[in-house]
């Protein structure tokens, strides 16, 4: 079955840097590869999705994704983080379009002044 | 257009006790899914359907939790004898699989459970 792995469970980064979260994923397919973010008592907003064709993807407010088949992973980044993004990030994997994701434990981002 | 609506937003209950969850999906799609998401983890599938049919429940307790879509439209996931255990984030999620590759999921703001 398919999984994902989110190694790090707390990112903190400075207004204005770099950010990359990271998201392995295990599947005997091809995946279908998403991110999300998860603001305070809300539901989970998507950022971006990878189906197939070039392996960075471009998503929602700077980010944007890589697919890596031989590293067998989908890293979210964003070149300039802003204090809006502090959030809980989840990665997710599906076989299809029509079966259900399976989610990451998620990684928290904090970003400080 | 709405988003998928659940009610009630937050719950409190006692060990034993009984709790219903209602989800009206975004209108159109067929097909919808259930969700716990404990405390500090990632969302777990508990169940889902496309219209009324059941399409995997596996990770459904069944001896307490049930869930149905009689008119694969609205949807209501049930508790029977809670536990602390199941003190968790329920969130409620939906898309359109006629859509095909470009099939988006789509969730709600959730109910959060606490068994006390």
């Amino acid at each position: 079955a398919q999984s994902v792995t989110q190694p790090d469970a707390r990112v903190t980064v400075s207004e204005g840097a770099s950010l990359q979260l990271r998201c392995k994923y295990s599947s005997s397919v091809t995946p279908y590869l998403f991110w999300y973010v998860q603001y305070p008592r809300q539901g989970l907003q998507l950022l971006l999705k990878y189906y197939s064709g070039d392996p960075v993807v471009q998503g929602v407010n700077g980010f944007e994704a890589e697919f890596s088949k031989s590293n067998s992973s989908f890293h979210l980044r964003k070149a300039s983080v802003h204090w809006s993004d502090s959030a809980v990030y989840f990665c997710a994997v599906s076989i299809n379009s029509g079966t259900y994701q399976r989610f990451g434990t998620g990684t928290k981002l904090q970003v400080v002044p | 257009e709405a988003g998928v609506t659940q009610s009630p937003r937050y719950a409190v209950l006692q060990e034993g006790q009984a709790v219903s969850f209602w989800c009206d999906p975004i209108s159109g799609h067929d097909t919808l899914y259930w969700y716990q998401q404990p405390r500090d983890q990632g969302p777990q599938l508990l169940v889902y359907f496309r219209d009324e049919a059941v399409i995997d429940n596996s990770q459904l307790p069944s001896d307490r939790f049930s869930a149905v879509r009689p008119k694969g439209t609205n949807s209501t996931l049930k508790i029977q004898s809670a536990k602390q255990g199941d003190t968790a984030t329920y969130l409620c999620a939906s898309s359109s699989d006629r859509e095909g590759a470009n099939t988006e999921v789509f969730f709600g703001k959730g109910t959060r459970l606490t068994v006390v």
